[in-house]
């Protein structure tokens, strides 16, 4: 079946250790996006990517990086520098940047002990 | 800067009931509107997609509309099963910026 295939599920993670959450899709989907979601507020944007080797900072970008080797991936690495991580993290994509419909994998939860 | 509303933040029905859910934007130059549904714990679901020169989209039980000079859309669910009960959110992609804006969802309570 196409989709959106986020992993690890849950994760746990030490105060100043970067971590990694991976996303797969399989759409054929150019514009990949990773989003933050928290209790009482609405989706974030962390970054996007409209095509392969380009990327750019959404609203909140501080604190994560990611990459766009491959159309299918696009990793989002939560680095120690980011100051409040535990969050629930959603990646998404769409067939374009503009216009495109959205579609989200099951999400990651980052919690930090 | 657009901003997009979705009141109420929670509502409760009884199963069996039609119900409208709303969704309120600022700016009206918009490329097209979505609603998804979230279930607790899990990602986004698309449930419809308007595109700015649309008025109406049907999915089973399912009918949103559109009206831009409003800026308002509403998700009206037929005949309300438990199956329903799930957060409800639009987003609306504006011109000129290549993010889609998430209003906070309303939380659908269906009581059987």
């Amino acid at each position: 079946d196409g989709g959106i295939t986020q992993s690890p599920k849950y994760l746990f993670r030490k105060e100043g250790q970067n971590v990694t959450l991976s996303c797969e899709q399989n759409l054929n989907h150019d514009a990949m996006y990773w989003y933050r979601q928290d209790p009482g507020q609405g989706l974030r944007l962390i970054y996007y990517s409209q095509i392969v080797n380009d990327f750019q900072k959404g609203d909140i970008a501080e604190g994560y990086s990611v990459s766009r080797e491959k159309k299918e991936s696009f990793p989002l690495t939560v680095t120690s520098a980011q100051k409040n991580p535990t969050a629930f993290y959603l990646c998404a994509s769409s067939i374009e940047l503009v216009s495109g419909e959205l579609f989200f994998g099951e999400g990651s939860r980052l919690t930090v002990l | 800067k657009q901003e997009v509303t979705q009141i109420p933040a929670a509502l409760s029905v009884p199963e069996g009931e039609n119900l409208v859910l709303n969704c309120s934007f600022t700016d009206s130059a918009i490329y097209n509107l979505q609603w998804f549904r979230q279930d607790p714990g899990k990602g986004l679901t698309s449930l419809l997609l308007i595109q700015s020169s649309q008025r109406e989209q049907t999915s089973g039980r399912l009918n949103a509309s559109l009206d831009k000079s409003s800026g308002r859309s509403t998700l009206y669910i037929a005949a309300s099963q438990p199956g329903d009960s799930a957060t409800y959110l639009c987003a609306v992609h504006h011109f000129g910026n290549e993010k889609l804006t998430f209003g906070t969802g309303t939380r659908l309570t269906i009581i059987p």
